[in-house]
């Protein structure tokens, strides 16, 4: 699976979008990006993922540049409890089961 | 429709103990999976079963052995406990479709003193 660069933290103004980024320039042509998120503690939960179009679903919107090499995720309307940390993943499905490699992530915390 | 289930939610136990951490899923899937969570480190897939009656190693399986008992019930037993194995053990299941995201518990903290 292609490696996954993202910032380790971020602040967002409660009610403002927050706009997560990850770069991933050595994508290969089969691999998705998938995005979850871990609350405090939780275990992670399934956001969003695409292979090339622009995905939006009722949690985030997905934007995946022209070249695949980065994308960003949006949270439109950030709200005190999407503080966690989000792991963008690039990853080849395969039939059956498959591994997904968390990195560290991006710590987000969303400020009153 | 509970999701995936693990118990127990805590543990502590001594060095050379044994334990059986267990998973349920009421989701129907085919493909279960254990991971580990130490501070600063992310998620490290220990075992993994693509169907009922399958296992495969992942990353980090020294020190662990599973079971899937059924297409609901994927475990995982700690045989000697070591306090390296200190962590924080998630379990999770997906769809068999193409690119089906993987569904957590909500974890069990193991502490081995």
């Amino acid at each position: 699976d292609a490696k996954t660069t993202q910032p380790p933290s971020m602040d967002c103004a409660e009610g403002r979008a927050a706009n997560l980024p990850c770069n991933h320039s050595t994508i290969s042509g089969n691999e998705y990006v998938y995005w979850y998120r871990q609350i405090h503690s939780q275990g992670p939960q399934y956001i969003i993922h695409g292979l090339k179009n622009n995905e939006t679903n009722e949690m985030a919107s997905l934007i995946i540049t022209e070249d695949r090499k980065s994308s960003t995720l949006i949270l439109p309307h950030a709200t005190l409890r999407d503080t966690a940390v989000y792991y963008c993943i690039v990853h080849r499905p395969g039939a059956g089961s498959y591994q997904l490699t968390f990195g560290k992530g991006t710590k987000l915390s969303v400020i009153p | 429709n509970a999701g995936v289930t693990q118990t127990p939610k805590f543990q502590v136990l001594k060095t050379g103990q044994s334990m059986t951490l267990q998973c349920a899923q009421d989701m129907n899937h085919n493909s279960m999976y254990w991971y580990r969570q130490d501070p600063g480190m992310g998620l490290r897939l220990i075992y993994y079963s693509a169907s009922e009656g399958t296992t495969d190693k992942g990353e980090v399986p020294n020190g662990y052995n599973v079971s899937r008992l059924n297409k609901r019930e994927f475990s995982l037993r700690l045989e000697s406990a070591a306090p390296s194995q200190t962590s924080v053990y998630f379990c999770a299941s997906s769809g068999p479709g193409w690119g089906e995201p993987l569904h957590f518990g909500n974890g069990t903290r193991l502490t081995v003193t």
